[in-house]
């Protein structure tokens, strides 16, 4: 059964850190999203790549956050240095894109800055 | 993007049939309209999409008039398990953005 990876689940840091988000997307897709869910903001949108190339990040926070495709079976998200107002639930979606098909989505990484 | 406008929650009983309505006035000719589902603690998980008229499967119908300004997602009979929030986008190129969805609470 096929499904998007993201590691870790869970991550509690201190403010200043470094955080790194990994994501395996669902092999053979060639797009991947990237977004960050809070109960304040629902679901934004912070990046998206296709065939490894970056589409649009103009979600993210440029001076902090980084997305990168180190190469087609993963996708990192990093946030350096870490902040209490980074702290929600970031989720990794995967899709083969035509604008017919679906995408799926990672089980998340709920991050917490203290 | 187009932006799409749906009720902020709803509620439901067991066995009954629920209608969420998404209104998109400036969809564009190569838009499709897209329905995901999310239950606490998971990702969204896509339910159904359509262009015009009428889309159905195991899950859901999907309902689009001539005019493409709404659409209309359709539950038959949900159980408590449907309790979730429902998302509608209006998506041509790829990008997925979500709004505030529907949170659906369904009762015994």
């Amino acid at each position: 059964d096929a499904r998007v990876t993201q590691t870790p689940r869970h991550k509690v840091t201190e403010m200043g850190q470094e955080v790194t988000m990994r994501c395996q997307p669902i092999l053979g897709h060639n797009t991947v999203f990237w977004y960050r869910q809070t109960m304040m903001q629902g679901l934004e949108l912070l990046a998206y790549f296709r065939n490894r190339a970056p589409l649009d990040d103009s979600g993210m926070p440029k001076d902090r956050f980084s997305a990168e495709m180190p190469d087609a079976t993963l996708a990192t998200l990093k946030i350096q240095p870490s902040e209490p107002r980074d702290s929600a639930v970031y989720f990794c979606a995967s899709g083969a894109f035509s604008r017919h098909t679906e995408a799926f989505f990672g089980q998340g990484t709920r991050l917490t800055v203290v | 993007l187009a932006k799409t406008t749906q009720p902020i929650s709803m509620d439901s009983y067991e066995g009954q049939e629920v209608n969420i309505t998404c209104s998109h006035n400036n969809i564009a000719t190569n838009d499709y309209i897209t329905w995901y589902q999310q239950f606490p603690s998971q990702g969204p998980r896509f339910i159904i999409q359509g262009y015009k008229t009428k889309v159905t499967n195991e899950v859901a119908s999907l309902f689009i008039p001539a005019d493409r300004k709404s659409s209309t997602l359709s539950l038959p009979r949900v159980s408590l398990s449907d309790t979730a929030v429902y998302y509608c986008l209006a998506r041509n190129t790829g990008k997925l953005i979500f709004g505030q969805g529907t949170t659906l609470q369904v009762k015994p």
